[in-house]
């Protein structure tokens, strides 16, 4: 059974500083997601990696992708008060099918 | 163009009745999911609806809970006999395999917030 999980699960953290969420997941997958949430808010997707060492850049977050160690990250840099919002990680199985699994998600908090 | 669109964007109804949820997905998307989310909590995988194939069910939590889809268009999400558990938000969201685009990347609905009473 697929697995994701974040951590940590909740981060606050001053502006101007850098800092990473970490993405795991338990078996083979071939896409990985990021998406931002505001609170009373849906979704919306940031980030899509295909491929291992996948590497994507928008703004102050860059995602990337391990594939060996089933492992992506987000990371913050230089954060801002507007960063705040809960980010999620999820994952399609390798197998073909359409489902996704999402992880924990991590509620960022920066603080002016 | 047009987003996910769902209906209605809250509901309050009483312990034991009856609901129905839609969802308009983004014309063109063979691929349709439905989520909950309690609050402060993360997703949670209920049903997902790709083309004519016959749709994965495995989250469904009890027989209480049902979904329809015609063809590749709108779904509705039914609760019967609504317990207080059952308040969440419901989220949908459709994605395109079909279209040329190799990422699949899901486009949500902004939800609709289930009040249990």
């Amino acid at each position: 059974e697929l697995k994701v999980e974040q951590n940590p699960l909740f981060l606050s953290m001053q502006e101007g500083k850098n800092y990473t969420i970490y993405c795991n997941y338990s078996t083979t997958s071939d896409r990985l997601y990021w998406y931002r949430q505001d609170p009373g808010k849906s979704l919306e997707s940031l980030f899509v990696l295909l491929s291992n060492g996948a590497v994507k850049q928008e703004g102050r977050l860059m995602a990337s992708l391990d594939t060996k160690a089933r492992l992506s990250t987000l990371h913050i840099t230089a954060a801002v008060h507007d960063l705040s919002a809960t980010y999620f990680c999820a994952v399609t199985s390798s197998s073909g099918t359409y489902k996704y699994i999402f992880g924990t998600g991590t509620r960022l908090k920066v603080l002016a | 163009g047009a987003g996910v669109s769902q209906s209605p964007s809250n509901k309050v109804t009483e312990k034991g009745k009856d609901v129905e949820l839609r969802c308009d997905p983004i014309s063109g998307h063979t691929a349709l999911y439905w989520y909950r989310q309690r609050l402060g909590q993360g997703l949670e995988f209920l049903i997902y609806f790709q083309g004519n194939s016959a749709p994965d069910k495995s989250g469904l939590p009890s027989d209480r809970f049902s979904a329809e889809r015609t063809g590749e268009s709108v779904s509705t999400l039914t609760i019967q006999r609504t317990q207080q558990e059952d308040s969440a938000v419901y989220l949908c969201a459709s994605s395109s395999p079909r279209k040329g685009r190799s990422s699949y990347e899901q486009y949500f609905g902004p939800g609709t917030r289930l009040t249990v009473t």
